[in-house]
């Protein structure tokens, strides 16, 4: 079935500094994948997202390129802020289901 | 526009007692329903998700069910709360048609 694979946290940083948060998938077919974003006490919301090979999602400083040779999806940002501090999940959605696949989440702290 | 909402925010129940959290969603018709639950420290697990009034699907087995009574409310259920049950709830809806889920704000659920 399918499956997403996201790097351990919690991923801890400077302010300023770049940031890469790995994420690889396996799946059937060509699946839809995302990033979500989960602020402290507060639901998911969706980062940004890619439905095709090579498609490049962008958001809030954020970007994260859909790989189909590699089957991943790394999220990346130049230069985190404190605001940043939050959980990431890589999630994918297949071509015909509308059960996403998340993965675990990686926490990530960014200190002053 | 489309929204969805989620309450309570917050809830502490004794062990034994009754559950009902409600998810609703607005500017939309039939919508995919979906409970998740996200323990402690850890990633999302899906509970029971809904295509359409009274149709439910459970994906965990457990002390928890759902019901679909409207086209747009989607409700979580126990008759007798767990300790295990405590966690973080979150509904989410996945538009028709659309590349990715809108969650609610979720309910703490804190079993005592």
């Amino acid at each position: 079935g399918d499956s997403v694979t996201q790097m351990e946290g919690p991923v801890t940083l400077s302010e300023e500094a770049f940031l890469t948060i790995n994420c690889t998938y396996t799946a059937t077919g060509y699946p839809s994948l995302f990033w979500y974003v989960q602020y402290p006490g507060e639901g998911l919301q969706l980062l940004l997202k890619a439905t095709k090979a090579d498609d490049k999602g962008s958001n809030k400083g954020f970007e994260a390129t859909y790989r189909k040779e590699t089957t991943s999806f790394h999220l990346e940002k130049g230069s985190v802020q404190v605001s940043d501090s939050a959980v990431y999940f890589c999630a994918l959605l297949g071509g015909g289901s509308y059960i996403p696949t998340f993965g675990r989440g990686t926490s990530l702290i960014v200190h002053p | 526009s489309q929204t969805i909402h989620q309450w309570p925010a917050t809830l502490v129940q004794p062990v034994g007692s009754p559950l009902s959290l409600e998810c609703t969603v607005e500017g939309t018709s039939n919508p995919n329903l979906y409970w998740y639950r996200q323990a402690a420290g850890r990633g999302l697990q899906l509970l029971f998700y809904s295509v359409g009034i009274g149709q439910i699907s459970s994906e965990v087995p457990q002390n928890l069910s759902a019901s679909r009574p409207q086209d747009r409310q989607f409700i979580l259920s126990s008759k007798k709360l767990l300790l295990s049950d405590s966690g973080f709830y979150l509904c989410a809806w996945l538009p028709q048609g659309a590349w990715g889920y809108t969650f609610g704000s979720g309910t703490r659920l804190t079993v005592v």
